[in-house]
């Protein structure tokens, strides 16, 4: 079974600080993508990493993919309000070519003004 | 161009009765994927739909569970009998192809509380 464990599951923060999530796995992932989710709506994407090593920057959004596929992060730089949400990896899980995806358990980020 | 639409936004119902949830995807998507998120377990997949055939349902939780796609515009979960566990966010979503990689669009969830 193809699991994938987010740390930290909450986080409350400041206006300006930094901060980083992790999204871990023991299983390799052909892609992994990460999504936002605010209260009463559901998840949108932010981004969908394939390459191993690889970086995407999103303004002050910084998205990781683990050289071997496993692990991926999000690193907020100068977190603002706005930032305030769940953040959910998901893993493309199954096998073949398919959408099904496996999602972490999400971390809760709260940025105080 | 509308999102994912879900319908009801919220169910209260109560232990043993049936409750149906329903979704429209985005037109022209092929895919249609529901989930159930709870505070314990987070977003579990339930099912997933290709071009309206059911491709994987091993997340159904057990046979009080059924989903049906009758066609590319309208997606049916249907709970019976329902019991209080099964209160939980339920999400309809949709994607292009279904394939590794697609974006999958949400609808804003239906909130069902079983009394």
């Amino acid at each position: 079974t193809q699991l994938l464990e987010q740390s930290p599951q909450f986080l409350s923060i400041q206006e300006g600080e930094n901060l980083t999530v992790y999204c871990n796995s023991s299983s390799v992932f052909s892609s992994l993508q990460w999504y936002r989710q605010e209260p009463g709506e559901g998840p949108v994407l932010l981004v969908t990493v394939v390459t191993g090593g690889e970086v995407k920057k999103l303004k002050r959004l910084t998205f990781q993919f683990g050289d071997a596929r496993k692990d991926s992060s999000l690193h907020i730089t100068a977190a603002q309000p706005g930032d305030t949400g769940l953040y959910l990896c998901a893993g493309v899980g199954g096998s073949g070519n398919t959408g099904k995806l496996i999602f972490g358990q999400g971390t809760t980020l709260q940025v105080k003004p | 161009d509308a999102g994912v639409i879900q319908s009801p936004r919220h169910e209260v119902t109560e232990m043993g009765q049936e409750v149906t949830l329903r979704c429209k995807p985005i037109s022209g998507h092929n895919s249609l994927f529901w989930y159930r998120q709870t505070m314990m377990r987070g977003l579990e997949l339930l099912i997933y739909f290709n071009n309206n055939v059911p491709i994987d349902d091993s997340g159904m939780p057990e046979d009080r569970f059924s989903a049906k796609m009758p066609n590319a515009s309208f997606s049916t979960l249907k709970i019976q009998p329902s019991e209080p566990r099964d209160s939980a966010v339920y999400f309809c979503a949709s994607s292009l192809q279904g394939l590794a990689g697609d974006e999958q669009f949400f609808g804003p969830g239906t909130r069902l509380t079983v009394l």
